[in-house]
């Protein structure tokens, strides 16, 4: 069975970092594109920032251009979040998305609380 | 970027109602649209691929149909457990963006 398990989250401080994490298993991860998406309180769902399966090319959400970077390592079937200068806007829950044969999302893991406070 | 739109955003309805939910897309997308439900605390759960296939495992009470810009979820009988949020999203581009959400009480 497909699982993806994120980890990572926490409470951090306006203008701290944080490095969010993706375990994943049951299928050959190196070969799906792979997505954070996030949902904010009260809000609806948001993508993040999505990265290709090899040789790969990264993609991201203009609110986190610059301040957010998405990376995998295949040999761990891990796919991360770098989040730089985080601000109280990005709270929210982190959901790891493994993209399926049609460019959607098949499988999505429980998500990873994140929250931005002094 | 491709913008989304969703209604109506809140629906009640009664058990056994037939509900139906509509997505719309600021260009034509074809049928590149999928369909999620978000319980409270649970992870989104694709429902509907490419417009109007069926995943794997989810009730034929849900039947999505539309194309170009139009999309519509039906929910033929509602049942208590379908209670959830409801997001389309787009997939024709990147960035896949999602619509606003339709959550549905009964």
């Amino acid at each position: 069975d497909v699982q993806l398990l994120e980890s990572g989250g926490g409470l951090v401080k306006p203008g701290g970092s944080l490095r969010l994490s993706c375990a994943a298993s049951g299928f050959t991860f190196k070969t799906y594109a792979m997505s954070w998406v996030r949902r904010a309180p009260g809000r609806g769902l948001e993508w993040v920032s999505s990265i290709s399966g090899s040789s790969p090319r990264t993609y991201y959400a203009d609110s986190v251009q610059g301040r957010f970077t998405i990376s995998r390592d295949n040999s761990q079937n891990t796919l991360y979040l770098h989040m730089t200068n985080l601000r109280a806007d990005d709270s929210a829950i982190y959901y790891c998305a493994k993209e399926g044969n049609y460019g959607d999302y098949d499988y999505w893991g429980r998500g990873t609380l994140v929250t931005v406070s002094s | 970027d491709i913008q989304m739109t969703q209604s109506p955003s809140t629906l009640s309805a009664s058990l056994g109602d037939r509900v139906t939910i509509t997505c719309r897309a600021s260009q034509s997308i074809s049928n590149w649209l999928a369909w999620y439900q978000q319980k409270p605390g649970k992870a989104p759960k694709k429902l509907i691929y490419k417009a109007s296939g069926l995943e794997l495992g989810v009730p034929p009470r849900f039947r999505g149909s539309g194309s170009g810009t139009e999309f519509t979820l039906t929910i033929d009988g509602l049942q208590p457990d379908d209670v959830a949020t409801y997001f389309c999203q787009q997939f024709y581009s990147y960035p896949g963006n999602f619509g606003p959400g339709t959550t549905v009480e009964i």
